[in-house]
């Protein structure tokens, strides 16, 4: 069965950057996008980017452009997504999904997600 | 910050059947299939219709998508207990480079 684990929650202070890492299992990494969603305490869902893991190429959200960047090691099937310049409002719950190569977005496992919290 | 506009809350008696609402636009819901995911409490999103109106494995089917222009609905017929969650409407947006929106995001209670 398919499974995205997630790496272990983080604390940063405001500016440092964190690197959170999603390894897939249960099915062929190169053949699905990995897209990252982040959830506020009490908030919703909010759309980051995708990673093409076969290519390396990205897409990411216009308002992360130039602080994310998402990247994968296929020999052990993970993808990685690294934040810079944090802060305060980047406290959040951090998810992997996984997505079929399509010509419409949908995202059909997701990994438990990574809490982040930014503080001083 | 969301661009589909969800119905904050909705609830039903156990049996019922409830509709929750997700308003777009013509660069998201009126030109691309809509999404929807349930968040149980404390979890991550799963989801629960793909490509509007087709469910996923696993999925009962007490559970439907439609579409009709920019609108979407998602009904959920024979409420139970444990449908009580967050639920969250998706879809593509073509504006700019591209993005995945979501909803606001809708409270269902079994009351």
């Amino acid at each position: 069965q398919v499974h995205l684990v997630q790496s272990g929650a983080e604390v940063k202070k405001p500016g440092a950057s964190v690197k959170v890492s999603c390894e897939a299992s249960g099915y062929t990494f190169t053949d699905y996008y990995i897209h990252w969603v982040r959830q506020a305490p009490g908030q919703g869902l909010e759309w980051m980017g995708w990673l093409n893991p076969d290519s390396g190429a990205t897409n990411y959200a216009q308002k992360f452009q130039g602080r994310v960047s998402m990247t994968r090691d296929t020999s052990i099937s993970t993808g990685y997504m690294e934040l810079s310049r944090l802060r305060s409002d980047d406290t959040a719950v951090y998810y992997c999904a996984r997505a079929p190569y399509t010509n419409y977005v949908y995202l059909d496992y997701w990994g438990q997600g990574t809490l982040v919290t930014v503080s001083s | 910050q969301s661009v589909l506009t969800q119905p904050p809350s909705a609830s039903g008696t156990p049996g019922q059947r409830v509709i929750i609402s997700c308003s777009g636009s013509s660069s998201n819901i009126g030109d691309n299939y809509v999404d929807w995911y349930q968040q149980l409490p404390g979890t991550a999103p799963k989801l629960l219709i793909y490509n509007t109106n087709q469910r996923p494995s696993g999925v009962p089917d007490r559970f439907s998508g439609s579409k009709s222009g920019t609108s979407a609905s998602l009904a959920i017929s024979g409420l139970q207990s444990e449908d009580e969650a967050d639920y969250y409407c998706a879809s593509w947006d073509d504006t700019l480079n591209g993005s995945y929106v979501f909803g606001t995001g809708t409270k269902v209670s079994v009351l």
